[in-house]
């Protein structure tokens, strides 16, 4: 039943590790992205894909690595990770430039992965 | 390039009272606008959206927000709020280049209902 989902909810990590966050949705959706919301409730968005094409990769350091295996999935992959690295990270989905008419661009947002950094 | 400002990080208001978000954006060409919600723990739900026509846009929740193009604004009304209201509200903007639609998001502004 639910549209966009996220694995997993909390991660809780040393400094040094690498780490995948995963996400997956259900609504036929073409584009699919990476938000990072800080402590103050900033949201900026990472990347962006769209039919598995990388669209949108904003500044992001390289440590930062998605990959999208099929557009259904959207997965990030964090090396070597860094206290800075901390923040709730959301997955959103699409119908992307090509989808219905007044609702291309509605994103529907997953329900976050907490990122903690020790 | 486009840009969103939010004026208010915070709105604490009582409960039954009206409310108003303030959202102003700039950019180079169309854009289309957005509130967002997101309520303790969750991720961002949309409120409503203007893409064209009429300025007065209903949302869900009793919301409303009204696109004044000369202002550059997008500011989100209430008339009564309830406790339940009470999250953080995200304005943005959406605007469609070569790549696909990239999205801003304003800072967001912390609506706090209190009794």
């Amino acid at each position: 039943d639910t549209a966009v989902s996220q694995t997993p909810k909390y991660l809780v990590t040393q400094m040094g590790n690498d780490k995948s966050i995963k996400c997956e949705q259900n609504l036929g959706h073409d584009t699919m992205y990476w938000y990072k919301q800080d402590s103050k409730k900033f949201l900026k968005i990472m990347f962006s894909y769209n039919n598995k094409e990388l669209i949108i990769n904003e500044t992001v350091p390289n440590r930062f690595s998605p990959k999208s295996p099929d557009k259904a999935h959207l997965n990030l992959h964090i090396n070597s990770l860094e206290l800075g690295d901390s923040a709730v990270y959301f997955c959103a989905s699409s119908h992307g430039p090509l989808g219905p008419r007044g609702d291309s661009d509605t994103q529907y947002f997953g329900p976050g992965t907490r990122l903690t950094v020790l | 390039a486009q840009s969103v400002t939010q004026l208010d990080s915070q709105v604490p208001v009582f409960e039954e009272a009206p409310v108003e978000l303030r959202c102003n954006y700039s950019s180079s060409v169309s854009v289309y606008l957005f509130w967002y919600v997101q309520y303790p723990n969750q991720g961002l739900q949309l409120l409503l959206k203007y893409l064209s026509g009429s300025t007065l846009v209903k949302g869900i929740n009793g919301f409303e927000a009204e696109f004044n193009k000369s202002q550059t604004s997008f500011h989100l009304r209430k008339p009564s709020v309830h406790i339940s209201d009470t999250a953080e509200y995200f304005c943005a903007v959406s605007e469609l280049n070569t790549g696909g639609f990239k999205t801003i998001f304003g800072a967001g502004t912390r609506l706090f209902v209190k009794a």
